[in-house]
């Protein structure tokens, strides 16, 4: 099985900031892979699928890269809406999900 | 406009039955694929399994296989999720999500809380 592993766990960002956020897959993943925002008390929101494509609708401040085993999220200028969790996630051909722990962005 | 809308909270206490529900509209419901995702208390997301209502294929984690039942009734385009004994340790957030053409799960339900206690 894949395990998805993220850094850091948390961290303490200013608004205007430019944040990055790790995801590392057990092996090769091929670009499967999307980022989920978690704001307190609300739904995920999809922001980015396929490694680096934006969902609709997604703030360009936000972007995603990487490729092979390694990926990133990064958001260049922090907004006060972006203090949140942020999830990884890998999906498999055969239709298996699987998160990664999640990074918590909370204000400095 | 894409809605997955969920049922309301529930309290249960151990041993007790439940089918939580998930109806969605503005989407042709029989040709996209509907995850379950567990939220327990202060933790992260944990997809529980997957359907496709065109023909009720299902695929479920291993963690959860015999635990839950995941179903549909494409005649008003509801997906459930239910449990047959609860336990304490069922606590937790319930999402649904769609499963859009990029597979990533586009569309969220608002989440239905389910608290098992005695």
């Amino acid at each position: 099985d894949i395990q998805m592993t993220q850094s850091p766990s948390s961290l303490s960002a200013s608004v205007g900031d430019r944040v990055t956020i790790t995801c590392r897959a057990s092996q090769g993943i091929s670009n499967s892979l999307a980022w989920y925002q978690q704001q307190p008390g609300k739904a995920p929101r999809l922001l980015v699928y396929g490694a680096s494509s934006l969902q609709s609708g997604v703030p360009s401040r936000f972007s995603g890269s990487g490729s092979g085993t390694d990926y990133t999220l990064t958001i260049s200028s922090l907004q006060p809406e972006d203090f949140a969790t942020y999830y990884c996630q890998h999906y498999s051909g055969t239709l298996i999900f699987t998160f990664g722990p999640g990074t918590k962005v909370d204000i400095k | 406009e894409v809605q997955l809308v969920q049922s309301g909270a529930e309290v249960k206490k151990p041993g007790e039955s439940l089918k939580i529900s998930c109806k969605g509209s503005g989407y042709r419901f029989t040709a996209y694929w509907i995850a379950w995702v567990r939220q327990m208390p202060g933790k992260g997301l944990e997809w529980m399994g997957t359907i496709y209502p065109g023909d009720s294929d299902t695929r479920y984690c291993p963690s959860f296989q015999g635990q839950v039942t995941i179903s549909v009734d494409n005649s008003i385009s509801t997906a459930y999720l239910q449990w047959s004994s609860l336990k304490a340790s069922d606590t937790a957030m319930y999402y649904c999500a769609r499963q859009g053409g990029s597979g990533t799960l586009d569309y969220w339900g608002q989440g239905t809380l389910v608290t098992v206690s005695s």
